[in-house]
């Protein structure tokens, strides 16, 4: 079965630094994978996409992502965050038996420090 | 711009009572989702309806149903409300794989 694992549960970074947020996927063809972003009390709000074609992707609010096939990974980067970042983040990739059913990691919740 | 709303954001529900939780889309999505939010434990698939009438259960069917008679209309069911349905709701509709999610329905039962 699919899997989804983001390893840290919890990151905590100083306003202005860089960010990598992690995420490693199980799947045998060439995945459709996702970020997706919760505020508290929040719905889910999509950050990036990569379907297919330049492994590195460039979403909203100034997050990109670079897919590596050979490492099965999918992380999220910021070059400087702003306090407003802080959130919970998952990673998602497309169910392979279709439906157009996600697979969700467990999260990863970032804190900023002022 | 895709809107996903769901009835309520808070609910408080007594345990045995029949909860109705409703989500609408307005972009004529022909799939649907709900999921259940736990912390550490991510998003769980409960049901989705990939057509007016037509439902599949997810990975934590137990103790929910589902209905959807319009297209635009996806009702979540707990026919007996458990303290351990206590939870964060989730609805979504998708298009070409990407999900729209809706706020949220914060549910606790006592």
């Amino acid at each position: 079965a699919q899997s989804v694992t983001q390893p840290d549960i919890h990151i905590t970074v100083s306003e202005g630094a860089s960010l990598e947020l992690r995420c490693n996927y199980s799947y045998g063809a060439t995945p459709y994978l996702f970020w997706y972003v919760q505020s508290p009390g929040q719905g889910l709000q999509l950050l990036l996409k990569y379907f297919s074609g330049d492994t590195l992707v460039q979403g909203i609010k100034g997050f990109e992502a670079e897919f590596k096939r050979s490492q099965s990974s999918f992380n999220l980067r910021k070059p400087s965050v702003h306090w407003s970042d802080a959130a919970e983040y998952f990673c998602a990739v497309v169910d392979e038996q279709g439906a157009q059913k996600l697979v969700f990691g467990q999260g990863t919740r970032l804190t900023i420090n002022p | 711009d895709v809107k996903v709303t769901q009835s309520s954001r808070y609910l408080v529900k007594r345990t045995g009572e029949k909860v109705f939780l409703e989500c609408v889309q307005d972009m004529d999505h022909e799939n649907m989702f709900w999921y259940r939010q736990d912390p550490g434990l991510g998003l769980r698939l409960i049901y989705f309806s990939y057509d007016v009438k037509m439902k599949e259960k997810g990975d934590i069917p137990e103790g929910y149903s589902v209905s959807r008679e319009k297209k635009e209309r996806f009702s979540l069911i707990l026919e007996s409300a458990s303290t351990n349905q206590t939870s964060m709701y989730l609805c979504a509709s998708s298009y070409w794989n990407e999900q729209f999610f809706g706020p949220g329905t914060r549910l606790t039962v006592l």
